[in-house]
């Protein structure tokens, strides 16, 4: 248990569905972020918040659209995605201020047909 | 902009045996270096961090890195492999942004135990 929690823990939606991916802290952090792991590629950097502000898009396509309504909560919803977009999506937290661990959720292991 | 290279995508030692897992780093300032361990279908665990004290860090479940300046390097170690290792293991280096650091991470090396 890392103190970050991601729902739902799978999820399966056709190219026209919307749909939301929740990620909640108990760490008391700042600073959260979202991240995609794709089979045989790095771990990208998708976005990142702190203080509830978006401080970087790493030129992630409009159909994924984040959303951090306070501190503890970071969302993403998706809508009209592509098959290639299926992926684990991993949330995560940490300090806000400093280079510092963190903190990784299990993931949303995401399935578009 | 930092980066990371992780030689090997896979590595493959028997139960017992050195576990060796290299991680090299480019970095125009001193770097925050990081190791993480995935299990399948799971989210990503701190294994030990390198923040600019000591340049051996000890880390979970025996495992240990050693920071060398000189060889830009932050390779993983443990003596002896147990067959509950068998996972990914992810270097990364800490990168200043605006206002909240981000991770930097390398590509992952899939470590498989044999009996």
């Amino acid at each position: 248990e890392t103190g970050v929690t991601q729902t739902p823990r799978h999820l399966v939606m056709g190219m026209t569905n919307k749909k939301s991916l929740k990620c909640e802290q108990h760490l008391g952090h700042n600073a959260m972020y979202w991240y995609k792991q794709s089979a045989k590629k790095p771990l990208e950097l998708m976005f990142v918040y702190n203080f509830k502000e978006q401080t970087e898009n790493n030129s992630v396509p409009s159909r994924f659209s984040p959303e951090c309504p306070n501190s503890s909560h970071l969302f993403l919803h998706l809508h009209t995605l592509q098959p290639e977009d299926s992926a684990l999506y991993l949330c995560a937290s940490s300090r806000d201020r400093g280079r510092t661990e963190a903190f990784f959720g299990q993931g949303t292991r995401l399935t578009v047909v | 902009a930092q980066s990371v290279t992780q030689l090997g995508s896979h590595v493959s030692v028997s139960e017992g045996a050195l576990v060796l897992l290299r991680c090299n780093y480019s970095s125009s300032v001193p770097p925050y270096l990081f190791w993480y361990v995935q299990y399948p279908n799971q989210g990503l665990q701190l294994l030990l961090k390198y923040t600019s004290a000591a340049t051996l860090v000890k880390g979970i479940n025996g495992f240990e890195a050693e920071f060398k300046k000189s060889e830009t390097s932050f390779h993983l170690t443990k003596p002896s492999a147990h067959m509950s290792d068998a996972a990914e293991y992810f270097c990364a280096v800490s990168e200043e942004g605006q206002g909240a650091q981000k991770l930097v991470f390398g590509q992952g090396t899939r470590l498989t135990i044999n009996p």
